[in-house]
């Protein structure tokens, strides 16, 4: 049982590279999610995807992309990295948007930009 | 979030002994969740809270909304090691655009 699954795991960049966390759900949701997770902040909404085809800016949406590329699979880009975002980023998916629906997380994404 | 406050941000505890972990919001709650994370690892769910006055256990895990006071509060019965971890609550609010806002965490550590 999968779940959602995301890669890497964990990553160090040097300021100014790109690159892309790549997230995948066999679980058929139509909705899926990007957070952040900063210590003292708990999670932030980078962006989100309620359905295939759509996407959607969180709370923190500076500095990344998303697409969308099929039902499965939700990408996050850092297009040029700060050291700013430097963080654990989360995939999560929902059978729906979230309200009344369990949201499901991957193990997270270990980020480092220096 | 400032709008979804934890307390405490940590909390030691005897083995054995029981706890409590609070989660309060600034604005109205349209449905509460509870997440355990252990450090290094992903999320994993307790409970999902919607109605007013409903309360929910797993194993020995039990949480109360209350929609008076807009909070939830998290009660864990004779603390095991296994209940180690960050506890984090995340709620729809009013305004929030159907997405969930999460609280800072609470982190529990279990002495033996």
């Amino acid at each position: 049982n999968a779940g959602v699954t995301q890669t890497p795991k964990f990553q160090v960049l040097k300021t100014g590279q790109s690159m892309t966390l790549q997230c995948a759900q066999d679980m058929n949701h139509n909705s899926m999610y990007w957070y952040r997770q900063d210590p003292g902040m708990g999670l932030r909404l980078i962006y989100y995807s309620a359905s295939e085809g759509t996407t959607d800016k969180g709370e923190v949406p500076n500095g990344y992309n998303v697409s969308r590329l099929n039902k499965r699979e939700f990408s996050l880009r850092l297009e040029s990295a700060a050291p700013s975002q430097t963080s654990v980023y989360f995939c999560a998916s929902s059978p729906r948007q979230v309200s009344g629906n369990t949201i499901y997380f991957g193990e997270g994404s270990w980020l480092t930009v220096v | 979030s400032q709008e979804l406050e934890q307390s405490p941000q940590s909390l030691i505890v005897q083995e054995g002994k029981n706890l409590t972990i609070n989660c309060t919001s600034s604005k109205t709650l349209y449905g509460l969740y509870w997440y355990k994370q252990k450090y290094g690892e992903g999320l994993i769910f307790l409970m999902m809270l919607q109605k007013g006055g409903e309360e929910k256990s797993h194993e020995k895990i039990t949480a109360k909304l209350d929609e008076k006071k807009q909070q939830s509060s998290l009660h864990i019965t004779a603390s095991q090691p296994s209940h180690a971890g960050i506890y984090l609550c995340g709620a729809v609010l009013m305004d929030s655009n159907y997405q969930l806002i999460w609280g800072a965490g609470t982190k529990l550590i279990i002495k033996p």
